[in-house]
C-alpha cells in the first residue's frame, strides 16, 4: 500500500508553454501533499505544500505564479509550471502525507518523479 | 530553523564492508528524523525514521540509524554493504510527523565489487 504516481515521468516543452504534472495517491487518500524541486546531484528543495481544498503554501523563494499548485482532491495534485523557461529543467518530486487512520503512519510517500526539460 | 548537514558528499566502501553515514542537524527541540535513499530512476524510499523511544533505530534492508541527542546527529549504519546498496542517501528532519521535511544535500554511495 501507499503508493504514490506521478505523471508524465518525464516531458519536454518549448520555452513559453505551460506543462501540468499530476500526484496521485493510488491506495490511500492524502489531505497533504508536497512538491519538491531536485536539481542533478542535489538534495531535495521543497517548493510548496498543498492541503486538500485550500490554497498551497509555497516556500520563501518560490513564485505562486510560476508554479501553480491545485489539490482539489483527496487522491491528486497537480502542479503546472506555467511559461516555462529553460532553468525551469529540473526533476519534480512530490510526496503525498496520510492522515487518519490508525494502522498507517503520517509519513511522507514520495513519487518516481518527473524530469521536466524545456528546450 | 531546521537545518541537515550531511558532512560526506560522497562515499565508496567494498562489498561486505561496514557502512556509516553521518547526519547531523539543527533543531531546538527533539526532531522527526528519516533517513531516506533514492536510487536512479526510482523513487524515494524511507529506510528508518525516529520520533521517540529506543535511540537506536532498526530499518528496512539491514540498516540502522542512532539518535545521539548530545551530538545532534543520526547517523546511518549497515554491518555489511551489498553492491545493490549504491546510491543516494539522504538524511531529513521534521519538527513533527505532521510537518513539512527538510532534507540534507545528501550522501552518494559507491560500492566497489
Amino acid at each position: 500500500g501507499a503508493v504514490v504516481s506521478q505523471h508524465p515521468s518525464w516531458v519536454i516543452c518549448k520555452s513559453g508553454t505551460s506543462v501540468k504534472i499530476e500526484c496521485r495517491s493510488l491506495d490511500f487518500q492524502a489531505t497533504t501533499m508536497f512538491w519538491y524541486r531536485q536539481f542533478p546531484k542535489q538534495s531535495l528543495m521543497l517548493m510548496a505544500t498543498s492541503n486538500e481544498g485550500s490554497k498551497a503554501t509555497y516556500e520563501q523563494g518560490v513564485e505562486k505564479d510560476k508554479f501553480l499548485i491545485n489539490h482539489a482532491s483527496l487522491t491528486l495534485s497537480t502542479l503546472t509550471v506555467t511559461s516555462a523557461h529553460p532553468e525551469d529543467s529540473s526533476f519534480y518530486i512530490c510526496s503525498a502525507r496520510f492522515s487518519g487512520r490508525a494502522g498507517l503512519s503520517h509519513e511522507q510517500y514520495f513519487g518516481p518523479g518527473t524530469r521536466l526539460t524545456v528546450t | 530553523a531546521q537545518s541537515v548537514t550531511q558532512p560526506d558528499i560522497h562515499i565508496t566502501v567494498s562489498e561486505g564492508a561496514s557502512l556509516e553515514l553521518r547526519c547531523n542537524y539543527s533543531y531546538g527541540a527533539t526532531p522527526y528524523l528519516f533517513w531516506y535513499v533514492q536510487s536512479p530512476g526510482q523513487g524515494l524510499q524511507l529506510l528508518l525514521k525516529y520520533f521517540s523511544g529506543d535511540t537506536l533505530v532498526q530499518g528496512i534492508k539491514g540498516f540502522e540509524a542512532e539518535f545521539k541527542r548530545s551530538q545532534s546527529s543520526f547517523n546511518l549504519r549497515k554491518p555489511s554493504v551489498h553492491w545493490s546498496d549504491a546510491a543516494e542517501y539522504f538524511c531529513a528532519v521534521g519538527k513533527t510527523s505532521y510537518d513539512k521535511v527538510i532534507f540534507g544535500p545528501g550522501t552518494s554511495l559507491s560500492v566497489i565489487p
